[in-house]
C-alpha cells in the first residue's frame, strides 16, 4: 500500500512565478491536509479538504494561495507570484477519516529565487 | 503564548542513556495527543499517540496529564538512530480538524 505521494520533491521558481504541488492521499484516504514548514521552525497548518470540498483553509494566506482536491486526480496547492518567504517545505498529510491519524507525504522543498 | 511548547534542546545524550522530553499545550479543549518524529530534512513520522492512561511502546513511554496539560515521552535505552527531532502534537477539537505541532525537540544520541 503506497503511501502519501508528493510530487516534485524539489521545485525552483524565480519570483513572480506560480508553484503548483501535487499530493495523493493514501489509497481509501479522502481528507488531505497541507503544512508549510519554514526552515528551522515547526509545521504550521494551512488547509483541510475533503474530496471536492474545502473543510478549512483558516491557515491559508489571504492572497496568492489558493488549494483544491478535485474528484480525480490528486489535491493541488498553488502559489501565485511566488516571493522569496515562500521558500520552505510544504507538508501533505491523508487520514481515512476526520480526526484520525495523519500520515505525512516526503513533502515538496521549494525555493524561489 | 504558542498553543503548543517544546524545549528546543538539543539533548546531547550516550548511547544508552534514558532522556525525557516535555511539552505543554495552552488549549484545554484539545483532545488527541501525539509524538512525532522527524529526521533531518524528511517528513513526521507517527510515533504513537498518547492517552491519559498513558502507554508504551517497546523503549517508549508517554504520558498525559490533562489537569496540567503536559505532555511527555521518555526514551530508554537511547540508540543512535534515535537521533531526530521529537514534535509534540495536539489536535485541538475546536471544530478543526487539523494538527497543532509544538516546534520540536532536538535528540542528538553519541557513541
Amino acid at each position: 500500500n503506497a503511501g502519501v505521494m508528493q510530487n516534485p520533491r524539489h521545485l525552483v521558481r524565480r519570483r513572480g512565478q506560480e508553484a503548483r504541488l501535487r499530493c495523493s492521499p493514501m489509497k481509501g484516504h479522502s481528507h488531505v491536509y497541507w503544512y508549510r514548514q519554514l526552515p528551522e521552525e515547526g509545521l504550521k497548518f494551512m488547509v483541510y479538504l475533503q474530496k471536492e470540498n474545502i473543510i478549512d483553509e483558516s491557515g491559508m494566506p489571504k492572497e496568492r494561495f489558493s488549494a483544491e482536491f478535485p474528484k480525480e486526480g490528486p489535491s493541488i496547492l498553488r502559489i501565485q507570484q511566488v516571493v522569496r518567504g515562500d521558500s520552505a517545505a510544504y507538508f501533505c498529510a491523508s487520514s481515512e477519516l476526520a480526526w484520525e491519524t495523519q500520515y505525512f507525504g516526503p513533502g515538496t522543498r521549494l525555493l524561489v529565487l | 503564548r504558542k498553543e503548543v511548547e517544546q524545549d528546543p534542546g538539543p539533548f546531547n545524550v550516550p548511547e544508552g542513556a534514558t532522556v525525557a522530553f516535555n511539552c505543554t499545550y495552552s488549549n484545554s479543549a484539545s483532545q488527541s495527543f501525539f509524538w512525532y518524529r522527524q529526521d533531518c530534512r524528511k517528513e513526521p513520522k507517527l510515533l504513537m499517540s498518547v492517552y491519559s492512561s498513558g502507554n508504551e511502546d517497546g523503549r517508549f513511554t508517554a504520558q498525559l496529564n490533562r489537569a496540567s496539560q503536559y505532555i511527555s515521552l521518555l526514551i530508554r535505552d537511547s540508540k543512535l538512530s534515535d537521533s531526530a527531532t521529537y514534535l509534540c502534537v495536539v489536535n485541538i477539537n475546536t471544530g478543526r480538524r487539523a494538527l497543532t505541532f509544538g516546534s520540536g525537540t532536538r535528540l542528538q544520541v553519541q557513541p
